[in-house]
């Protein structure tokens, strides 16, 4: 059981855009502006994609987008491509003893 | 840019201690948060814990009573420690930082990772 819920599967056409939902609670995603999100390929490290709940690292397209209302976070793909194709998890900051807590992963697909 | 290299066992026995040793590379260690993080086949990330280049460390409290992890900056590495193992174990285990000095969740420097299996 992970700590933040996320859909199990989302998919989306080519050109279209999909949001992926990220709850927590009042002591993580809600209490603190650290949702992060990654990207991972089969076999691949994580990629971080999103951070402090909308910041987009170098190099991440700007079709990738992130939001938060209270304890909800979002992830956004526009313009959604075949390599978008892959799972994404959340993550968010949890405070000096719970420290990290992630998603349980969200699996795109590009129809 | 830093690079990380993850090392150790790839099988593991029940009821022993799993070690592996992360490597960092193009970077130093000082002023960094550097933390462990695993992966269950086909599941999704679980946060182990970190340890300050200073030393100071702290753990996700599910584990706490089993992992340490601990510093050598002489060799520019760190190091995981899990006893008691058991197949729940089993997992690829990833070291990584953020490159802005902080923990706030926000990874963007990972190993690629390493496979340890738990299993008689």
């Amino acid at each position: 059981q992970s700590a933040l819920t996320q859909p199990r599967s989302v998919s989306g056409s080519p050109g279209q855009s999909v949001t992926i939902s990220c709850t927590g609670t009042s002591s993580d995603v809600g209490g603190y502006n650290y949702v992060s999100w990654y990207q991972q390929h089969p076999g691949k490290a994580p990629k971080l994609m999103i951070y402090d709940v909308s910041k987009r690292p170098s190099g991440v397209p700007d079709r990738f987008s992130g939001s938060k209302s209270g304890n909800t976070a979002s992830l956004t793909i526009s313009g959604l491509q075949a390599e978008d194709e892959a799972d994404y998890y959340c993550c968010s900051y949890a405070g000096s003893y719970t420290l990290v807590v992630f998603g349980g992963g969200t699996k795109l697909t590009v129809l | 840019q830093v690079q990380l290299q993850e090392s150790g066992p790839g099988l593991v026995k029940p009821s022993e201690t799993l070690s592996l040793t992360c490597t960092v590379s193009g970077g130093s260690l000082s002023g960094y948060y550097w933390s462990w993080i695993r992966q269950p086949p086909g599941k999704g990330l679980e946060y182990i814990g970190y340890i300050y280049y200073s030393g100071s460390t702290n753990y996700n409290p599910s584990l706490k009573s089993r992992v340490t992890i601990s510093v050598d900056t002489s060799k520019n590495q760190f190091s995981l420690k899990l006893n008691s193992v058991t197949a729940a174990d089993t997992a690829v285990y990833y070291c990584a930082f953020e490159s802005i000095g902080r923990l706030a969740g926000a990874f963007d420097i990972w190993g690629q990772g390493t496979m340890v299996t738990v299993s008689s």
